[in-house]
């Protein structure tokens, strides 16, 4: 069972326009969500994160946006550059006690590529 | 940002022999730690979460005598491959959270473990 999915292998965007990322989720315990950039062969970055009292994060160029109801959220990248061009990889995670505490639930991954 | 140093970053050993990957928390203390195992072309898949000073937990299916986890102290888990076979071959990574609630998991680069 895919408790989180990026339905989007891949996607392409001009350098400058908006990247938009999105990530569905099942499991109505979540309420963490993160958002990590991951290149081959290395362990994923951090890029963003909103707990499930928010609805949006900002932090420089990358925006997280949440939506409970639908059990959706999206990263937006404004604007785009070709140094962006990554696997991005959303992540959920409930803080209930016990042995789940912390642990992320990982998406398949979205292949982005910026062309110049 | 918060660093976690992975080491080794390549490992090429004969079958049956026993591999150990450790994993750092450079700049906090990490009182859990998690061990990721990752497939070409595909997600990240939980192995086990560490928390200092106790056993590890295991995700299902995962044989805890064949990985063996130790956590200790607030910087330090190690993960060693016992008697390793090419089926063990993979790309490991870990990371590190701190205590505090809603913290991102920070990720090593990974090690790239084949067994011939």
């Amino acid at each position: 069972d895919q408790q989180v999915k990026q339905n989007s292998p891949s996607l392409s965007v001009q350098e400058g326009r908006i990247s938009i990322l999105n990530c569905d989720y099942t499991n109505s315990m979540f309420d963490y969500f993160l958002w990590y950039k991951k290149y081959p062969a290395e362990g994923p970055t951090f890029l963003i994160s909103i707990s499930s009292i928010k609805d949006k994060n900002e932090d420089g160029r990358f925006t997280v946006f949440l939506n409970k109801s639908a059990k959706h959220l999206s990263l937006h990248i404004v604007p785009s550059q070709p140094g962006d061009s990554a696997v991005y990889f959303c992540a959920a995670a409930y803080n209930a006690g016990g042995t789940s505490y912390g642990k992320l639930t990982f998406g398949q991954g979205t292949i982005l590529t910026v062309h110049p | 940002g918060a660093v976690v140093s992975q080491h080794p970053s390549w490992v090429i050993c004969k079958s049956g022999t026993s591999v150990k990957i450790e994993c750092r928390s450079l700049d906090f203390q990490a009182t859990t730690m998690f061990w990721y195992r990752q497939f070409p072309k595909q997600s990240l898949m939980l192995m086990a979460t560490s928390n200092e000073g106790s056993k590890a937990t295991y995700e299902q299916g995962v044989e805890k005598d064949k990985f063996l986890i130790n956590h200790a102290s607030l910087t330090l888990s190690t993960l060693t491959v016992t008697s390793a076979h090419p089926e063990d071959s993979s790309f490991y990574i870990c990371s590190a959270r701190a205590r505090s609630r809603n913290q991102p998991q920070h990720f090593g680069d990974g090690t790239r473990l084949s067994i011939l």
